[in-house]
């Protein structure tokens, strides 16, 4: 059991604007930590998408958002392309001392 | 840029020690500006935080995992290693090497490197 909590699977055509949420506790997002998002496509490591909760690495698509409120934080993707479909993963830390991830999204595109 | 690879055995028997290196290119292991981590993921599962090598050897591990992991440095080799002993099959998974700006996040990873825990 992740101490991140995501939905297993999320689905759009293209075009479509979809959200993956990540749920946390007060320990971890409730507690001000950033969010991460990474994605992962089919056999790769995963990449960096979002960091510090809203900010894009040079290279990701502006169609990739990020935002938090509370202990929650979600990953919305806009104009959605077969090339989005992959797995993605929220990283928080939590008070535990440990980096923690979500269990993961994995993202259709129909 | 910077390029992370990481090697080692990819069978380990039960209860020996797995030991793998993540080889750095186009940066110093030694910088005191990145955090060097290892995450691993089972077939078919998520992403599990290993621990982070740091600046003149400091370390943090998951609690889970902390009785068995030892990270290092080889600053002739600029290579990063890391220690699992007493494996099981739960340790089964492939191994990431990734580099950090900050202990809680990775902006460069390597490709991983898959380790099975078989007899």
């Amino acid at each position: 059991q992740s101490v991140l909590t995501q939905p297993p699977s999320v689905s759009g055509a293209p075009g479509q604007r979809v959200t993956i949420s990540c749920t946390g506790s007060s320990s971890n997002i409730g507690a001000a930590y950033d969010v991460h998002w990474y994605q992962q496509l089919p056999g790769t490591a995963p990449k960096l998408l979002i960091y510090a909760n809203t900010k894009r690495p040079s290279g990701v698509p502006d169609r990739f958002s990020g935002s938090k409120s509370g202990t929650s934080a979600s990953l919305a993707i806009t104009g959605l392309q077969a090339e989005d479909e992959a797995d993605y993963y929220c990283q928080s830390y939590d008070s535990s001392l440990s980096v923690v991830f979500g269990g993961g999204t994995k993202l259709t595109v129909l | 840029q910077v390029q992370l690879q990481e090697s080692g055995p990819g069978l380990v028997k039960p209860s020996e020690t797995l030991s793998l290196t993540c080889t750095v290119s186009g940066g110093l292991v030694t910088s005191s500006a990145y955090f060097w981590s290892w995450i691993r993921q089972p077939p078919g599962k998520g992403l599990e935080w290993i621990g982070y090598f740091y600046y003149r050897g400091r370390t943090n591990y998951n609690p889970s995992l902390k009785s068995r992991v030892t990270m290092s440095e080889d600053t002739s080799k600029n290579q990063i290693s890391l220690k699992l002993s007493s494996v099981t099959a739960a340790d089964t998974a492939v191994y990431y090497c990734a580099r950090g700006p900050r202990t809680d996040y990775a902006d460069y990873w390597g490709q991983g490197t898959l380790v099975t825990v078989s007899s």
